[in-house]
């Protein structure tokens, strides 16, 4: 069983367009909500992250927006860069007992120049 | 202050062999997690490590096991080596409770 689940697999757009990823989680204990940049041969970063309390949080170029009654939370990409083009990650976490990041599969973005 | 750090960079094993990965975790960081990257698919949780002690377990068998230092470094032990361990081994660390958790850069296996 998949607890989270991550869209599209992947995705193709114009340099300064925007870029936008979703998630679906189903474990409502889950209470925060991270994204992963991962480039070929490295290890996840993380880029921004969210807390079912706030509905929106912007960091620069990126921002996540909260859904909790429809358990869902997207990742948007304002003014793709060539740059960006990565795999992303969304994932989920239960604060307590022991705090495992729960993935979804990723999605690859490449943004053409 | 050093990020997340993981030894070796590559290795190559073959089937039921034994192998020993380490990691570093960045500074004033006192939890260290384990996960498994298959080609292609999201990270998976192996184990993770607070206070010199295993502090939760997914779902992978026991010849998957692991240690935590008095200075928050870990290893991840891995008897009798399958061909589907081969895979990217991430460690991740972080202040307990914080849940921010900090990726090192991986150690690829690959079994034959």
């Amino acid at each position: 069983q998949q607890q989270v689940k991550q869209s599209p697999q992947s995705l193709i757009v114009q340099k300064g367009g925007i870029s936008i990823i979703n998630c679906a989680y189903e474990n409502t204990a889950f209470d925060y909500f991270p994204w992963y940049q991962q480039f070929p041969g490295k290890g996840p970063a993380l880029l921004i992250a969210i807390r079912p309390d706030v509905s929106e949080k912007k960091e620069g170029r990126f921002t996540i927006s909260f859904n909790k009654s429809a358990k869902q939370f997207s990742l948007h990409i304002m003014d793709s860069q060539p740059g960006d083009s990565a795999t992303y990650f969304c994932a989920a976490l239960t604060q307590g007992g022991s705090e495992k990041l729960v993935f979804g599969k990723g999605m690859k973005l490449t943004v053409n120049p | 202050e050093t990020g997340v750090t993981q030894s070796p960079t590559h290795l190559i094993k073959t089937r039921g062999q034994q192998v020993t990965l380490r990691c570093s975790s960045q500074s004033g960081h006192n939890t260290v997690s384990w996960y498994q990257q298959a080609l292609g698919q999201g990270p998976q949780f192996i184990f993770q490590y607070y206070r010199e002690e295993e502090n939760g377990r997914g779902n992978f068998p026991p010849r998957f096991s692991g240690l935590q230092f008095p200075n928050y470094s870990s290893e991840l032990n891995v008897n009798a080596l399958e061909l589907d361990d081969s895979a990217l081994y991430l460690c991740a660390s972080s202040i307990r409770a914080n849940n921010e958790q900090f990726f090192g850069p991986g150690t690829r296996l690959t079994v034959l």
